[in-house]
């Protein structure tokens, strides 16, 4: 059966400091990878999605993730966090067989010190 | 291009009472897939349907359904709640062309 797993409940970081989250996904197949991030009140919103090709994929607020396939891992990384990052962030897989029926991470809530 | 829409955004419920959602696509989109939130179980996915058909299902029981209309607009319905039910609801549409899902704000139900 499809899961992701994200290792970290929650992470401290202070403003300007790097960021990296990790993610391990377990699917016989190729899947679809995504990062979604989500504030306080608010719905989802997808930060940058892998489905082929090039396994480094940039997205929006400066977000980056790699897909590694050896490691089943799709890390998503920032090079300078910004006090506005700070909310909950989860990673995702979807299959390829038509639809969504999407997989959702416990997910990883994200702390910005000043 | 308006966003997602859901109503209510707010719920109150009994034990044993049903519920609807409503979920309104981005113009144009005409797959809709519900997820429930919950601290204990996290995101799950409900059930995805697309052109008034469901196409994708998750492991609820019964209790929870669905449907669409011919505009792509969805409801979701559960009976006989319990508490365990009290839950965000949330609720993506998509495009076919994109493959990526826009979600509305939620539905935030708490069953007393």
């Amino acid at each position: 059966a499809q899961s992701v797993t994200q290792p970290d409940i929650h992470i401290t970081v202070s403003e300007g400091a790097s960021l990296e989250l990790r993610c391990n996904y377990s699917y016989g197949a190729t899947p679809y990878l995504f990062w979604y991030v989500q504030s306080p009140g608010q719905g989802l919103q997808l930060l940058l999605k892998y489905f082929s090709g090039d396994t480094l994929v940039q997205g929006i607020k400066g977000f980056e993730a790699e897909f590694k396939r050896s490691q089943s891992s799709f890390n998503l990384r920032k090079p300078s966090v910004h006090w506005s990052d700070a909310a909950e962030y989860f990673c995702a897989v979807d299959t390829d067989t038509g639809g969504f029926k999407t997989i959702f991470g416990a997910g990883t809530r994200l702390f910005v010190k000043a | 291009k308006a966003g997602v829409t859901q109503t209510p955004r707010y719920l109150i419920k009994t034990r044993g009472q049903q519920v609807t959602l409503s979920c309104s696509p981005i113009s144009g989109h005409r797959s809709v897939s519900w997820y429930q939130q919950t601290p204990g179980q996290g995101l799950q996915f409900l059930f995805e349907y697309f052109s008034e058909t469901q196409r994708n299902k998750g492991n609820f029981p019964g209790r929870f359904s669905g449907r669409q209309f011919s505009n792509s607009r969805s409801e979701m319905n559960v009976s006989t709640l319990e508490l365990g039910d009290s839950a965000l609801y949330l609720c993506a549409s998509s495009s076919p062309i994109i493959n990526e899902q826009f979600f509305g704000p939620g539905t935030r139900l708490t069953v007393l």
